[in-house]
């Protein structure tokens, strides 16, 4: 069993569309995230989600709104995307607690035409 | 920007050698991790040091935290090919905070 599954994988869709990312983990966490990494690799958190409630919503702009139906859900929705939105996003979750790990998704890559 | 720094940027070795990997960051935390990301992967949680930590070993791995540099190592034993990837530190400063990656080391592993 997958702990933090994400889906699509691949998505490649023309500037302008909106998509939406979906994100599930089975593991009971209570916190989840939404990452960005570019092109050179740098990780950089886009939101944190607590039992459903929005905690961190880093500077990103509000054509990305997450959405969290119930803990065990994050989904990312992205309206009028640009070719600055392509990237590997990644979804994570944690129990919240002192000194927890990260567990990610498998990425989904992003690319915009 | 919060992001830590890592050094170096990419490293080749060969199989059986040793590969240390430097971390630098700017605030104080309650612990850092480091993670293992395979080509078009999510991140692999490896090891965590706590603040109040000098060293931990896991396996192959050893762990460095030096809190007054603010700066922190891994160092990964006779080394394999499968252990070719890129590594990140990740420094947590606690609570809801989220976890504030490193720039990462891209490491090669020749059979």
């Amino acid at each position: 069993d997958t702990a933090v599954s994400q889906t699509p994988k691949y998505l490649v869709t023309q500037m302008g569309n909106d998509k939406s990312i979906k994100c599930e983990q089975n593991l009971g966490h209570d916190t989840m995230y939404w990452y960005k990494q570019d092109s050179k690799k740098f990780l950089k958190i886009m939101f944190s989600y607590n039992n459903k409630e929005l905690i961190i919503n880093e500077t990103v702009p509000n054509r990305f709104s997450p959405k969290s139906p119930d803990k065990a859900h994050l989904n990312l929705h992205i309206n009028s995307l640009e070719l600055g939105d392509s990237a590997v996003y990644f979804c994570a979750s944690t129990s919240g607690q002192e000194d927890e790990k990260l567990f990610f998704g498998s990425g989904t890559q992003l690319s915009v035409l | 920007s919060q992001q830590g720094e890592e050094d170096p940027q990419a490293l080749s070795i060969q199989e059986g050698e040793n590969a240390t990997m430097n971390c630098s960051y700017k605030t104080s935390i309650n612990n850092l991790q480091w993670y293992r990301q395979n080509s078009g992967r999510g991140l692999v949680h490896l090891i965590l040091i706590r603040s109040n930590e000098r060293e931990k070993h896991s396996g192959r791995l050893r762990v460095t935290l030096d809190t007054s540099k603010k700066s922190s190592s891994l160092l990964i034993t006779a080394s394999r090919a499968a252990d070719t990837a890129s590594y990140f530190c990740a420094t947590d400063r606690g609570g809801f905070q989220k976890l504030v990656f490193g720039t990462g080391t891209r490491l090669l592993v020749s059979p």
